[in-house]
């Protein structure tokens, strides 16, 4: 199947700064990609959806500031938690169409991000 | 707003023998598709199963199998002969026709008794 990948797989940052994290799909063109959040036990919520040379769209309640979503070519999309806080805190998940069966997605490894 | 629901947050089988994972979803479309996924402890998720609501026959992919039930709006995953390798966090999602904004449940812990 079709690979995605993420990167940092975890980060670790202090309060205030801004981190990013990468998703790339590696062997296929992906024009669209999602970025999940997931906190401890608990489901995948939709953040946004990453489209490729245009604005992201955010989910409602999504501060669009604070997450910053950056899909500049067709196998990177990058979202950027800025002046992060503890509450910040999460596993970042993105994913992507793999370019098979409709409807069928490829997810990344995961990002988690501890802010003290 | 579609909803899914994973009314058991916890499972476990013995090894070797059958289990169900029950999912339910509420839609007022005719036209979607709804998924099985797992997320081992790598944290990864992988697609287990996949379902087209306009296909009448349920999916099935070797061991795993699901009873889908479009009228009570009812999506079951079956595995078989349960392995070691088998035990995750099992999430059932649901995705409107023409893209793929997923719709997850809470997931369902399934482990596995040697």
């Amino acid at each position: 199947g079709a690979v995605v990948s993420q990167h940092p797989s975890w980060v670790i940052c202090k309060s205030g700064t801004s981190v990013k994290i990468e998703c790339r799909s590696l062997d296929f063109q992906a024009t669209t990609m999602f970025w999940y959040r997931q906190f401890p036990k608990q489901s995948l919520m939709l953040m946004a959806t990453s489209n490729e040379g245009s604005k992201a769209t955010y989910e409602q309640g999504v501060e669009k500031d604070k997450f910053l979503i950056n899909h500049a070519s067709l196998t990177l999309s990058t979202l950027t938690v800025t002046s992060a806080h503890p509450e910040d805190s999460s596993f970042y998940i993105c994913s992507a169409r793999g370019g098979g069966r409709t409807g069928e997605l490829f997810f990344g490894e995961g990002s988690r991000l501890t802010v003290l | 707003a579609q909803t899914v629901t994973q009314s058991q947050p916890e499972m476990s089988v013995q090894e070797a023998e059958t289990v169900t994972l029950s999912c339910t979803y509420d839609t007022s479309e005719s036209d979607y598709y709804l998924f099985w996924y797992k997320q081992p402890p790598s944290r990864q998720m992988i697609l287990v199963i996949r379902q087209e609501a306009y296909k009448q026959q349920n999916a099935t992919e070797n061991r795993f199998s699901v009873n889908f039930q479009k009228a009570a709006k009812s999506f079951s995953l079956k595995i078989s002969d349960s392995q070691l390798g088998d035990a995750a966090m099992y999430f059932c999602a649901y995705g409107p026709f023409g893209n793929e904004k997923l719709t997850f449940g809470t997931g369902t812990r399934l482990t596995i008794i040697p």
